[in-house]
């Protein structure tokens, strides 16, 4: 099992629709979740952390994160062709070390 | 404020020499890491530096190795370099490190090609 698993895509969404984007993690005691965007030929760039459960909105962004199910989403709300990109799912284990997932391609469509 | 720098951006190289890469973070930022990206196994954590003490390593072999000078700027070394090593080499430089640790801004790597 991988250390964190996305869902796999590509992920296709019509412009203006929800996209959702999942995580899981398999270690229980990681404590911090970051959510970057890296567009093709570019570096990753952060677009949320969380630390608590539950939801922390930032403008047409939401992390959802569940620690008791060691799940971490993200929701992009009106999502526009800009978002188009790959949304990598990071994790900060007990001892500080970072794990990537190996990303969700997100496509959105005009 | 200048962000992370990498150097050289593009890099060829011949099976069995070695490479040293350079990574200078973003001023006041004493945490640095190194991260391997491939199409096939996407963005590969290598180690952490901070304050010149290594914190965490991945699953690498010992053929890769870092170092990080008073000044937060890091180096990695890759000997008798591999066809598969070629990638994208990326260094993420933090304000601190540990379990609560703050977002990595990524520089812009070093694409490396192994022939």
């Amino acid at each position: 099992q991988k250390e964190v698993e996305q869902n796999s895509g590509p992920l296709s969404v019509p412009e203006g629709a929800i996209a959702s984007l999942n995580c899981t993690y398999s270690d229980r005691g990681s404590q911090s979740f970051f959510w970057y965007r890296q567009y093709s030929g570019k570096s990753p760039e952060l677009i949320m952390f969380i630390y608590s459960n539950g939801d922390k909105e930032d403008g047409r962004f939401t992390a959802q994160l569940n620690k008791a199910s060691q799940y971490v989403s993200l929701l992009i709300r009106d999502s526009q062709p800009s978002d188009s990109a790959t949304y990598l799912c990071a994790v900060i284990d007990r001892a500080g070390k970072s794990t990537f997932g190996d990303g969700t391609t997100l496509t959105v469509k005009p | 404020k200048a962000g992370v720098t990498q150097t050289p951006r593009y890099l060829i190289k011949t099976r069995g020499q070695q490479v040293t890469l350079s990574c200078s973070p973003i001023s006041g930022h004493r945490s640095v890491s190194w991260y391997q990206q491939t199409p096939g196994q996407g963005l590969q954590f290598l180690f952490e530096y901070f304050s010149e003490t290594q914190r965490n390593k991945g699953n690498f072999p010992g053929r890769f190795s870092g170092r990080q000078f008073s000044n937060s700027r890091s180096e990695m070394n890759v000997s008798t370099l591999e066809l598969g090593d070629s990638a994208l080499y990326l260094c993420a430089s933090r304000t601190g490190t540990g379990q609560w640790n703050t977002e990595a801004f990524f520089g812009q790597g070093t694409r490396l090609t192994v022939v």
